[in-house]
């Protein structure tokens, strides 16, 4: 199965910010949204958000609003993930997955360990 | 906020046993329901969407059912690589959410 290729492990510091980067191969990458997804060690999954690597527009759980930002760059079919504020329980496995025709998330990175601590 | 509902939180079963996950949503989700199968250390994997449909490269062995609220996992004959930990994720509305998850372990 193609993976999407996400960023390398980050340690942070509380009150800084993270980026992560997930760069789609082998399809056309405006045709799919991309999904963020989050699990803290030995936790479950929780959905952050997308966005429409068509026209930008995203669309953000309301326990993050205000505090993530997703992009993309379509020159090099790449989707980011902006975590600001960051604290101690924001320590956790990144995910980003493509959301597929079939209304479920087909193909997912390798995922990006960030952890936050002083 | 649909709430996903998913028993037994783990269960332990023999090579060769059928084993059945539930998971329930707080309203009716139509058919818009997927299982992720995530094996140590890894990325979790489609396995089926649509509640029922097999997703292309998944072992047969696999089947989805249910509409509405209620829906079942069903591994109808345990191998040893289907140790892992099972989730069912609705996508009939945003917030997409997941349920807590079932591990499975081999006896």
């Amino acid at each position: 199965q193609v993976l999407l290729e996400q960023s390398g492990a980050e340690v942070k510091r509380p009150g800084a910010s993270v980026k992560v980067s997930c760069k789609a191969p082998g399809y056309t990458f405006t045709n799919y949204d991309i999904s963020w997804m989050r699990q803290a060690p030995g936790q479950g999954l929780e959905w952050m958000g997308w966005i429409s690597t068509h026209n930008g527009h995203t669309t953000v759980a309301q326990k993050f609003e205000g505090r993530i930002t997703m992009t993309t760059d379509t020159s090099t079919a790449t989707a980011y993930l902006e975590l600001r504020s960051l604290a101690s329980d924001d320590t956790a496995f990144y995910y980003c997955a493509r959301y597929f025709d079939t209304s479920s998330f087909d193909r997912w990175g390798q995922g990006t360990l960030v952890t936050v601590s002083s | 906020d649909i709430q996903m509902t998913q028993f037994p939180s783990s269960l332990s079963a023999s090579l060769g046993d059928r084993v059945t996950i539930t998971c329930r949503a707080s309203q009716s989700i139509i058919t818009f329901l997927n299982w992720y199968q995530q094996k140590p250390g890894k990325a979790p994997d489609l396995l089926i969407h649509g509640a029922s449909s097999l997703q292309i490269g998944v072992p047969s062995r696999f089947i989805g059912s249910g509409s509405g609220t209620d829906f079942t996992l069903t591994i109808s004959r345990l191998e040893p690589e289907d140790l892992a930990t099972y989730y069912c994720q609705q996508s009939y509305s945003t917030p997409i959410t997941f349920g807590g998850g079932t591990r499975v372990e081999i006896k």
